[in-house]
């Protein structure tokens, strides 16, 4: 238990619809990001959010929306996803964005 | 475009042998972590090292940051089935937000 939450674990999902992943902070950190680990490929970051503002998109298509309501919450939006979105969706926070990272367990993402 | 590369990329030992991974760059990384995941799981932190030619240790595992902070090694003394995993290493670029991650290792430990 790293104190950092994802849900859904799992999710399915056809190319047309829409859903969202979420992660729950509980160490009073600043700092979230979105990562995908892909099979064989190393951890892609995707986005960076530092005191509720976003300070780092990595060149990430626009069909992936996060939203950073408060420090202790991050979204992911999801809608019209390619199969080769499918892949594991990791969470982390840190104290500050350059602090070490604390990672949730991640939400396994397959596109139909 | 930084790169981190792992080397080996799987390797399958005896319980009771000693090994070492490797993370290297060209880069320079004003800090390094090691993580450990297991399957179906989030990285798991072992450790972060920041001064250059720093060593730490956690019990079995000794972890090594270059004196020009560029590379580090993980040593595991008599191997358990326990560190069976995926072994990750992640650099900070200087000046930036970005975490680059290492390639992986993959271990298995064969009781």
């Amino acid at each position: 238990e790293t104190g950092v939450t994802q849900t859904p674990r799992h999710l399915v999902m056809g190319m047309t619809n829409k859903k969202s992943l979420k992660c729950e902070q509980h160490l009073g950190h600043n700092a979230m990001y979105w990562y995908k680990q892909s099979a064989k490929k190393p951890l892609e970051l995707m986005f960076v959010y530092s005191l509720e503002e976003r300070v780092e998109n990595n060149s990430v298509p626009s069909r992936f929306s996060p939203e950073c309501p408060n420090s202790s919450h991050l979204f992911l939006h999801l809608h019209t996803l390619q199969p080769e979105d499918s892949a594991l969706y990791l969470c982390a926070s840190s104290q500050g964005p350059q602090e070490t990272q604390y990672f949730g367990p991640g939400t396994r993402l397959l596109v139909l | 475009t930084q790169l981190l590369e792992q080397s080996p990329q799987f390797l399958s030992i005896q319980e009771g042998e000693n090994l070492t991974v490797y993370c290297n760059s060209s880069s320079v990384f004003s800090s390094l972590q090691w993580y450990r995941q297991e399957p179906g799981e989030g990285p798991v932190l072992l450790v972060t090292v920041v001064t250059g030619g720093e060593v730490k240790k956690l019990k079995r595992l000794t972890f090594q940051f270059g004196d020009a902070r560029k590379d580090s090694s993980l040593h595991i003394t008599a191997a358990q089935t326990g560190d069976t995993g995926l072994y990750l290493c992640a650099g900070l670029s200087s000046g930036t937000y970005k975490y680059i991650f290492g390639t992986g290792t993959r271990l298995k430990v064969l009781a």
